[in-house]
């Protein structure tokens, strides 16, 4: 089965300052993975998805996430955060062998102080 | 790139009445769409997932008799809410997925929130 951890509910930081959002993953077949970004009261956009090929992803709004397999992870950084990086964060896992569903981690909120 | 419109994006109903909530897909064809709830602070629960032409397979839990979906089109999914309480109050987001080619994309809609009273 396929299981999406976000290690932290909550991350603060200041306005400029690196961004690190973690997420562990696991799955029974080589995993697509997602990160969406969610606004109060919005839908979600997504951020940046990794699909078997660099494992090295880069996103839109300066985002990128790292795929590593013998880590199980796939964190989400950015070097300088923004007044408007403030939100919600998902780290999302395709579940299946065709990646029928989407298996949501619980989110992590990102504060970004000025 | 795809676009997903789901309308309303808020609703306030009496408790007793029905709520439809229509999810489209505006530039791309879209076989399956899925319902997801959101609870305040909490991640998406999938609800259901919806095949264009056939019925919708529920997850575990769901009331299908109480949140009906029709996915008549290639690119309209609707959620009814019947009977609504106020424990049915909460934000209601579609998806939908397209074959990109090599892998699944999915495109979600804007979200609508449900007020009971």
């Amino acid at each position: 089965a396929q299981s999406v951890t976000q290690l932290d509910s909550h991350v603060s930081v200041s306005e400029g300052t690196p961004v690190l959002l973690r997420c562990n993953y696991s799955s029974s077949y080589s995993p697509s993975l997602f990160w969406y970004v969610q606004h109060p009261n919005k839908g979600l956009q997504l951020l940046l998805k990794y699909t078997s090929a660099a494992t090295l992803v880069k996103g839109i709004n300066g985002f990128e996430a790292e795929f590593k397999k013998s880590e199980t992870s796939f964190h989400l950084t950015k070097p300088s955060a923004h007044m408007s990086d403030a939100a919600e964060y998902f780290c999302v896992v395709s579940s299946g062998e065709y990646g029928n569903k989407l298996v949501f981690g619980a989110g992590t909120i990102l504060r970004v102080k000025s | 790139g795809a676009v997903v419109s789901q309308h309303p994006s808020r609703v306030i109903c009496k408790s007793g009445t029905s709520v439809k909530i229509e999810c489209r897909s505006l530039d791309f064809q879209a076989t399956t769409m899925f319902w997801y709830r959101q609870f305040p602070k909490q991640s998406l629960m999938l609800m259901a997932t919806s095949n264009e032409g056939s019925k919708a397979t529920y997850e575990q839990g769901v009331e299908k008799d109480k949140f009906l979906i029709n996915h008549a089109s290639l690119t309209l999914s609707t959620l009814t809410v019947t009977s609504a309480h106020p424990e049915d109050s909460s934000f209601y987001i579609c998806s939908a997925r397209a074959w990109t080619g090599a892998n699944y994309g999915y495109t979600f809609g804007s979200g609508t929130r449900l007020t009971v009273v």
